[in-house]
């Protein structure tokens, strides 16, 4: 199974709602990652756990929150949103060779739009 | 910032041509990659070329890395149409940061 699955594919939530996207691999990779998306745009990362531990926040802004509950799951809360955060969130996970830095697989993201 | 940028930003070929992309990035790296992207879903990996290495192949893919010149490039040989996809180039520093470049959007004409 080489297989990074991400559910919603699609979301649509207003700023005051609170939701969730997950994401789920089977491969035995113990670093796990979120990244944003805008159209026309290269990825951007946002997060990275390595070994259920957060190892890496880009700076975020507190209404993402990520977490990572075991080592095959990866959750990215989602409260009081902006429109300007609708974008494509994508999920990827790598082994967990840091000095090697491996290369990524990606689930096919979640379309995120705020209202 | 983007550590990789990529040119051209759009190509446009027949079926059958070679395309050719560019990226230049702006700090020593350990590794950079390659990256196919259909549209707005998820990312592919291509190919993986170390920082001591200069040239690598897979099948119709052709990268070669020039680490004096911060620069790579990717070669895809007698393209088709199914290649038409973002090419995404991404860096590697060392550890979890592979950041990416601004991609190139190929287009191959049947």
């Amino acid at each position: 199974d080489t297989e990074v699955t991400q559910t919603p594919k699609h979301l649509v939530m207003g700023m005051t709602n609170k939701k969730s996207l997950k994401c789920e691999q089977h491969m035995g990779h113990r670093a796990m990652y979120w990244y944003k998306q805008k159209a026309k745009k290269p990825p951007e990362l946002m997060f990275v756990y390595s070994y259920e531990k957060l190892s890496i926040n880009e700076s975020v802004p507190s209404r993402f929150s990520p977490e990572c509950p075991n080592s095959s799951l990866l959750n990215l809360h989602l409260h009081a949103l902006q429109p300007e955060d609708s974008a494509l969130y994508l999920c990827a996970s790598s082994q967990e060779r840091q000095a090697f830095g491996e290369k990524l697989f990606f689930g096919s993201g979640t379309q995120l739009s705020v209202l | 910032s983007q550590q990789g940028e990529e040119d051209p930003q759009a190509l446009s070929i027949q079926e059958g041509e070679n395309a050719t992309m560019n990226c230049s990035y702006k700090t020593s790296i350990n590794n950079l990659q390659w990256y196919r992207q259909n549209s707005g879903r998820g990312l592919v990996h291509l190919i993986l070329i170390r920082s001591n290495e200069r040239e690598k192949h897979s099948g119709r893919l052709r990268v070669t890395l020039d680490t004096s010149k911060k620069s790579s490039s990717l070669l895809i040989t007698a393209s088709r149409a199914a290649d038409t996809a973002s090419y995404f180039c991404a860096s590697n520093t060392g550890g979890f940061k592979t950041i990416f470049g601004a991609g190139t959007r190929l287009f191959v004409k049947a």
